[in-house]
């Protein structure tokens, strides 16, 4: 069936350091492809998305580009921020069922 | 625009006690409605999900329930709560096939 799979936990980073979080998905067909953030003690808000293969979904200095041949959709941001810490989740919506699947998070903290 | 609301926030119920957490969305016609359990380092898990109203898929087998009553109202109930139970429980809908999920800022529920 479909899933994600994500890097595991916990990445501490200092301000202005680089960000990668790695995500492969299992899907059949053509799958769409979004990063969550969720901010402690809220729910989970879009931070971007990818329809289609070589699609880049970019926000807030986030990048994440859809890769087909290698089944990615890696997390990535230039410099971060004390404001970034959150948990991040990668999730897949399957072509032909509609559901929403999550990897298990990972949990960011940016030290100033 | 469109909204979703979650309630009760915070819920403590002892062990064999009924449950009951409702979700409704707002704006929005036919939407796709998702129950969720985040439950500690385990990330996100699917629980159910309906596309119309009596329709409704249930992803693992589990002590929980839930009913879709009408258009924009998901319920997640049990009849009696076990321990392993206790989570953070969000709700989401969306509308399109290739668009996100819009979350509910999610229920935290103790069973003691």
């Amino acid at each position: 069936g479909d899933s994600v799979t994500q890097m595991e936990g916990p990445v501490t980073l200092s301000e202005e350091a680089f960000l990668t979080i790695n995500c492969t998905y299992t899907a059949t067909g053509y799958p769409s492809l979004f990063w969550y953030v969720q901010y402690p003690g809220e729910g989970l808000q879009l931070l971007l998305k990818a329809t289609k293969a070589d699609d880049k979904g970019s926000n807030k200095g986030f990048e994440a580009t859809y890769r087909k041949e290698t089944t990615s959709f890696h997390l990535e941001k230039g410099s971060v921020q004390v404001s970034d810490s959150a948990v991040y989740f990668c999730a897949l919506r399957g072509s032909t069922l509609g559901r929403l699947y999550f990897g298990r998070g990972t949990q960011l903290t940016v030290w100033p | 625009s469109q909204t979703i609301h979650q309630w009760p926030a915070t819920l403590v119920q002892p062990v064999g006690s009924p449950l009951s957490l409702e979700c409704t969305v707002e704006g929005t016609s036919n939407p796709n409605l998702y129950w969720y359990r985040q439950a500690a380092g385990r990330g996100l898990q699917l629980l159910f999900y309906s596309v119309g109203i009596g329709q409704i898929s249930s992803e693992v087998p589990q002590n929980l329930s839930a009913s879709r009553p009408q258009d924009r109202q998901f319920i997640l109930s049990s009849k009696k709560l076990l321990l392993s139970d206790s989570g953070f429980y969000l709700c989401a809908w969306s509308v399109e096939r290739d668009a996100e999920a819009f979350f509910g800022q999610g229920t935290r529920l103790t069973v003691v």
